[in-house]
């Protein structure tokens, strides 16, 4: 099946500060990509979703000016959380389709973010 | 809203079938049933899907009812690397941003046991 690699696996920072995480499609080009997120004990929660060249589209209560999303080539989307809260600290995981399987959607190992 | 309900947990013997439930009374005549799992600290993988016949692949099979208000995830010799959370997801097929999107439940916590 189709690999999606995310970047860094896990990251520490401080409070206030921004973190970049990398979603990257290996083998396929990704026309569409999502971002969820997951805090411990419970089940992943949509962000946002976002097409190559497009803004993303956010799910109701996700702040678009915290959680910058680009997706500005077919095989990468990044998610920038900026000036990070400990509250933010959860489980970040992207996914991918393409055009020519866009019935499923192939999930990035997850990031951890701490933020301390 | 996850338009599925399924159990929080089950046990399972290692070797023996294991039967996952999934209620999806409001489907709609256009959505598929999916499943994904997800392995401790781990991206979902996905398993199988369908839309009225029954499925089976490498990973498992699907068993709907005939209604299509329910489903069944049979991993047929379960092992202790299946030890997962199951979700049983309703989406429609499509390419478009909506048909694309997945919104996960609480899903069931299977523990296979040796």
């Amino acid at each position: 099946g189709a690999v999606v690699s995310q970047h860094p696996s896990w990251v520490i920072c401080k409070s206030g500060t921004s973190v970049k995480i990398e979603c990257r499609s290996l083998d396929f080009q990704a026309t569409t990509m999502f971002w969820y997120r997951q805090f411990p004990k419970q089940s992943l929660m949509l962000m946002a979703t976002s097409n190559e060249g497009s803004k993303a589209t956010y799910e109701q209560g996700v702040e678009k000016d915290k959680f910058l999303i680009n997706h500005a080539s077919l095989t990468l989307s990044t998610l920038t959380v900026t000036s990070a809260h400990p509250e933010d600290s959860s489980f970040y995981i992207c996914s991918a389709t393409s055009a020519y399987s866009y019935n499923e959607q192939f999930f990035g190992p997850g990031t951890r973010l701490t933020v301390l | 809203d996850a338009k599925t309900t399924q159990p929080p947990s089950m046990d399972c013997a290692e070797g023996r079938a294991a039967n996952l439930p999934c209620n999806h009374s409001t489907i709609s005549g256009n959505e598929y049933v999916y499943w994904y799992r997800q392995i401790h600290s781990q991206g979902p993988q996905y398993i199988i899907h369908g839309l009225k016949n029954n499925e089976t692949n490498e990973m498992a099979s699907l068993i709907i009812t005939e209604d299509r208000k329910s489903s069944t995830l049979i991993l047929p010799h379960a092992t202790l690397r299946d030890t997962a959370v199951y979700y049983c997801i309703v989406k429609p097929l499509g390419p478009n941003n909506q048909g694309g999107k997945l919104i996960f439940g609480q899903g069931t916590e299977l523990s296979v046991k040796p």
